[in-house]
């Protein structure tokens, strides 16, 4: 089945720095990429939607300044939390969409990124 | 109004017992539908895609109320292994909705 690999899985770091974190499809081009945010005992949120190629549509309340997309290659986007805060502390995950699968298709996640800022 | 509602739970059910969950989204405009289970501090899995007619997989059976905009989940003879969080996830567009989920604990 499709598999998407998130990278790292888990980072804990100083305040202030900043942050990548990636998602690949391993098996299937990914057109589209979405970064969800879950924080404890909440539903996941989406922050952006990337399409390969373009600019990431960011969801209301989603500082593009902050969380950076990159999304240059069918197999790979990134997301850059910048000059992260303890308030950034969270569950990242990526999903990916097959760019030949229909729309009814399911998207694939990844592992997610547990992000601890000290 | 949130776009998916859940009954958060817990719900603690013995192994072996059927427990049914019910879901409402508000976007009459969504388009497909699916139940994923998320076990604590992991990402989603699908569980099932649920259409119209309804469906069922093994011990699990999904039904969509497009009227009412309702969706329910069935599950049958459950096993430890089912103890998660339940998420009834609609689809408008490429975006997924999630909900909180209802958490379902199985015990011996």
């Amino acid at each position: 089945g499709a598999v998407v690999s998130q990278h790292p899985s888990w980072v804990i770091c100083k305040s202030g720095t900043s942050v990548k974190i990636e998602c690949r499809s391993l098996d299937f081009q990914a057109t589209t990429m979405f970064w969800y945010r879950q924080f404890p005992k909440q539903s996941l949120m989406l922050m952006a939607t990337s399409n390969e190629g373009s600019k990431a549509t960011y969801e209301q309340g989603v500082e593009k300044d902050k969380f950076l997309i990159n999304h240059a290659s069918l197999t790979l986007s990134t997301l850059t939390v910048t000059s992260a805060h303890p308030e950034d502390s969270s569950f990242y995950i990526c999903s990916a969409r097959d760019g030949r699968a229909g729309l009814n298709q399911p998207q694939h996640f990844g592992d997610g990124t547990r992000l601890s800022i000290l | 109004r949130k776009e998916v509602e859940q009954d958060p739970g817990p719900f603690n059910v013995p192994e072996g017992a059927t427990v049914a969950f019910n879901c409402t989204y508000s976007n009459s405009a969504s388009q497909s539908f699916f139940w994923y289970r998320q076990d604590c501090r992991k990402e989603p899995k699908l569980l099932m895609s649920v259409y119209s007619s309804g469906n069922e997989d093994g011990r699990f059976t999904a039904q969509l109320n497009r009227a009412s905009q309702y969706i329910s989940l069935l599950i049958r003879d459950s096993k430890l292994s089912d103890s998660a969080t339940y998420l009834c996830v609609p689809r408008s567009g490429y975006a997924l909705n999630f909900g909180k989920g209802t958490s379902l604990l199985v015990t011996p």
